[in-house]
C-alpha cells in the first residue's frame, strides 16, 4: 500500500538481547519520526529525520536506543541490550517537509512494532 | 511535565449525538494542533488538524475549535456514528521547532447504537 509500514508488527525477545525495528515512509515524504507509547500513555517523541540526517534525537531515551535511515528512506530503531521498561509500541511517521520550511504538514503513522520484552 | 492535557480519559455519547472532545495545552509555543484516531492495534489516524491563525477548522462531521487566550481546544463530531468509535489523541507542534508532535494522553471515545 501507498501508507507508512513497519516491521515486525509484534517482536518478543529476552531482556538482554538486541532488537531492530524497521520502518518504511511514504514514498516521497522527506521527514520521518519514531515515537514509542508505553501502556497507558500518549505517544512520546523519540527522533526525526529529516533526509538522511537526525538534527533531534533529544527524545531516545537512552544511549542503547538509536536509529539510522538510509537514502531517505528507510529507516531502523535499534535497541541494545533491551530491558523491560523498553517494552512498548514504538510508531514510526512521515511527512513531506522542505528543510527550513515551516510547513504544517501532517505526519502520518504506520501500524507500529509491539515490543514486549520478557 | 505534560505539556498537552486530554483531562477526560472516557466519554460515551449516544449515536447521532454531538461528541465534544477537549484538549489543553501550557506551551504558548505550540501553533499547530491535530486530531488523531486510534483502533486497537492500528497506528493514529489523521483526522484535522488547525493553525494557530485560525479558530475554526471544519472538515465534513469533525469541527476541530482553538481557543488560544485559553489554550484549549476542542474536536466536535456531529452526528457521532458508532464507527467513532475509538482512542482520540490531540497533539501540537511548536513554531520553527522540527515540528515533533507532542500528544495528550488520549480520550476513549464509546458511541453507544
Amino acid at each position: 500500500g501507498a501508507g507508512v509500514s513497519q516491521s515486525p508488527s509484534n517482536k518478543v525477545t529476552e531482556k538482554g538481547k538486541d532488537v531492530e525495528l524497521r520502518c518504511d515512509p511514504i514514498s516521497g515524504h522527506t521527514a520521518l519520526y519514531w515515537y514509542r507509547q508505553s501502556l497507558g500513555q500518549g505517544l512520546e517523541f523519540l527522533i526525526y529525520f529529516q533526509g538522511n540526517s537526525a538534527p533531534d534525537k533529544s527524545g531516545l531515551p537512552s544511549d542503547r536506543f538509536s536509529a539510522e535511515r538510509t537514502g531517505g528512506s528507510v529507516s531502523t530503531l535499534t535497541i541494545q541490550r533491551t530491558q523491560q521498561e523498553d517494552s512498548a509500541v514504538y510508531l514510526c511517521a512521515s511527512s513531506f517537509r522542505e528543510l527550513g520550511v515551516y510547513s504544517n504538514q501532517p505526519q502520518h503513522f504506520g501500524d507500529g512494532t509491539r515490543l514486549s520484552i520478557l | 511535565d505534560q505539556q498537552v492535557k486530554q483531562n477526560s480519559p472516557s466519554l460515551s455519547v449516544q449515536e447521532g449525538r454531538i461528541s465534544i472532545l477537549n484538549c489543553d495545552y501550557t506551551n504558548s509555543m505550540f501553533d499547530y494542533f491535530l486530531w488523531y484516531k486510534k483502533y486497537p492495534a492500528e497506528g493514529p489516524t489523521f483526522l484535522i488538524s488547525i493553525s494557530s491563525i485560525k479558530d475554526k477548522n471544519e472538515d465534513g462531521r469533525f469541527t476541530v475549535f482553538l481557543n488560544k487566550s485559553a489554550k484549549h481546544l476542542s474536536l466536535h463530531i456531529v452526528p457521532s456514528q458508532p464507527g467513532d468509535s475509538a482512542v482520540y489523541f490531540c497533539a501540537a507542534s511548536e513554531y520553527g521547532g522540527n515540528e515533533k508532535l507532542t500528544f495528550g494522553t488520549g480520550t476513549r471515545l464509546t458511541i453507544i447504537p
